[in-house]
């Protein structure tokens, strides 16, 4: 089954750690996104990618890093410059960069400071 | 400016009853497209509707149908015949064509919570 898969589901970070979250999609969609989740903020958009070895920052990119190797993998970086990590992070894609095609998305990853 | 406004946090409603859920957005694009989504407690996004800036008919999938109303810039979720499976987290979303420099990016609303009773 075509999808995307986002790993660990959970994750813990200690003060001053980097740590990386995976996201992986078989669907051949051209566009990737990671969103970030608090309650009561809907989801903010944090990088988005519309081709291989090319990304945009979203709305609040600072503290985070991600690369777009190959078509299916867009994994992003916690860095510790991120003052806030604590939150569920939502990958998704879309076939292409039209305006008009619907987001898939992965099941999350709960990110916790501890 | 807030791209997409939702301004009922928390919304309740009886079984096998309609609910509408209210969505506002802000655009200068004449092509956009607006895309509901529903979240249950699990976390998962699941996309349920689209109603494209040139569509003339409201937009319906089921149990599911888009008030839209382009003059206002609204885009009402109307769900009819209330479920108790209904109970989540639903989200307005926006995507620009991007030719007024904005990007393409697909931008949310803050959700409303709906809670189907019996």
């Amino acid at each position: 089954d075509g999808g995307i898969t986002q790993s660990p589901k959970y994750l813990f970070r200690k003060e001053g750690q980097n740590v990386t979250l995976s996201c992986e999609q078989n669907l051949n969609h051209d566009a990737m996104y990671w969103y970030r989740q608090d309650p009561g903020q809907g989801l903010r958009l944090i990088y988005y990618s519309q081709i291989v070895n090319d990304f945009q920052k979203g709305d609040i990119a600072e503290g985070y890093s991600v690369s777009r190797e190959k078509k299916e993998s867009f994994p992003l970086t916690v860095t510790s410059a991120q003052k806030n990590p604590t939150a569920f992070y939502l990958c998704a894609s879309t076939r292409d960069r039209g305006w008009n095609t619907e987001a898939f998305f992965g099941q999350g990853t709960r990110l916790t400071v501890v | 400016a807030q791209k997409i406004t939702q301004t009922q946090p928390g919304m309740f409603v009886q079984e096998k009853e309609a609910v509408t859920l209210d969505c506002t957005y802000d655009t200068s694009d004449q092509s956009y497209g607006l895309f509901w989504y529903k979240q249950p407690s699990s976390g998962e996004m699941i996309f349920l509707i689209y109603q494209g800036s040139y569509d003339e008919q409201n937009a319906t999938e089921g149990r599911y149908s888009l008030n839209f109303q382009k003059a206002r810039k609204s885009a009402n979720l109307v769900i009819s015949a209330s479920q108790l499976g209904d109970s989540a987290m639903y989200f307005c979303a926006m995507r620009e064509a991007g030719l007024t420099g904005g990007g393409n990016k697909l931008t949310f609303g803050t959700g409303t919570q709906l809670k189907v009773e019996l």
